[in-house]
């Protein structure tokens, strides 16, 4: 299995609304990535999970909170977004966060979040 | 300050036609470089990877070229289809912290 995937493919929330992206792969890859891309904009890195341990964490607002329950699965926790915060949300995996080929990473599909 | 740029930012050809995206990169120190096809509202694709060693490498119609020394790659797309319309990525790899920097994109469209 090489591929990334993530669920769901579209969501739509209020500013009050709580809910979770999903994001699995099982290629045995120890480092996960959560990225945020506006329309027509270079992928923007929020976390780098390494052994299922934050990090990094770009100064991302509290309002988003990922989670890493095992080596496999990857969430993000959303709560109380802004409007701005409508965005194509990738997940992103690679054998290890270290350089060279080891962390060519590999994409999922995206998830298409729009807030209300 | 590590950046990627590409050039054109967008592109349109006909069906058939061959044509080179740029990509000129001030990453420093360099690991290595990659280019991917980001089809709209869908995740990117990775088509090539290429370290500082490397100085050109294929993947079906797209061959990827690397010049370390001028910090510069270009991919070269043969024989265009309909389905490579889509944003070709360049993206480093290096600059500390196991980061990668992208480029903007260029946007191609491939018509009749």
């Amino acid at each position: 299995d090489t591929e990334v995937t993530q669920t769901p493919k579209h969501l739509v929330m209020g500013m009050t609304n709580k809910k979770s992206l999903k994001c699995e792969q099982h290629m045995g890859h120890r480092a996960m990535y959560w990225y945020k891309q506006k329309a027509k904009k270079p992928p923007e890195l929020m976390f780098v999970y390494s052994y299922e341990k934050l990090s990094i964490n770009e100064s991302v607002p509290s309002r988003f909170s990922p989670e890493c329950p095992n080596s496999s699965l990857l969430n993000l926790h959303l709560h109380a977004l802004q409007p701005e915060d409508s965005a194509l949300y990738l997940c992103a995996s690679s054998q290890d966060h270290g350089t060279g080929f080891l962390n060519e990473q590999f994409f999922g599909p995206g998830t298409r979040l729009t807030v209300l | 300050k590590n950046q990627v740029e590409q050039s054109p930012q967008s592109l349109i050809i006909l069906e058939g036609k061959n044509c080179t995206l740029q990509c000129n990169y001030t990453v420093s120190p360099f690991s290595n470089l990659r280019w991917y096809k980001q089809d709209t509202g869908r995740g990117p694709v990775s088509l090539t990877i290429m370290t500082f060693s490397e100085n050109t490498k294929s993947n079906g119609r797209y061959t990827a070229t690397l010049d370390a020394d001028t910090k510069q790659s270009s991919l070269h797309i043969t024989a265009s289809q309909l389905s490579d319309s889509a944003s070709y990525i360049c993206v480093v790899s290096g600059g500390g912290g196991n980061k990668l920097t992208f480029g903007t994109g260029t946007q191609l469209k491939v018509e009749l």
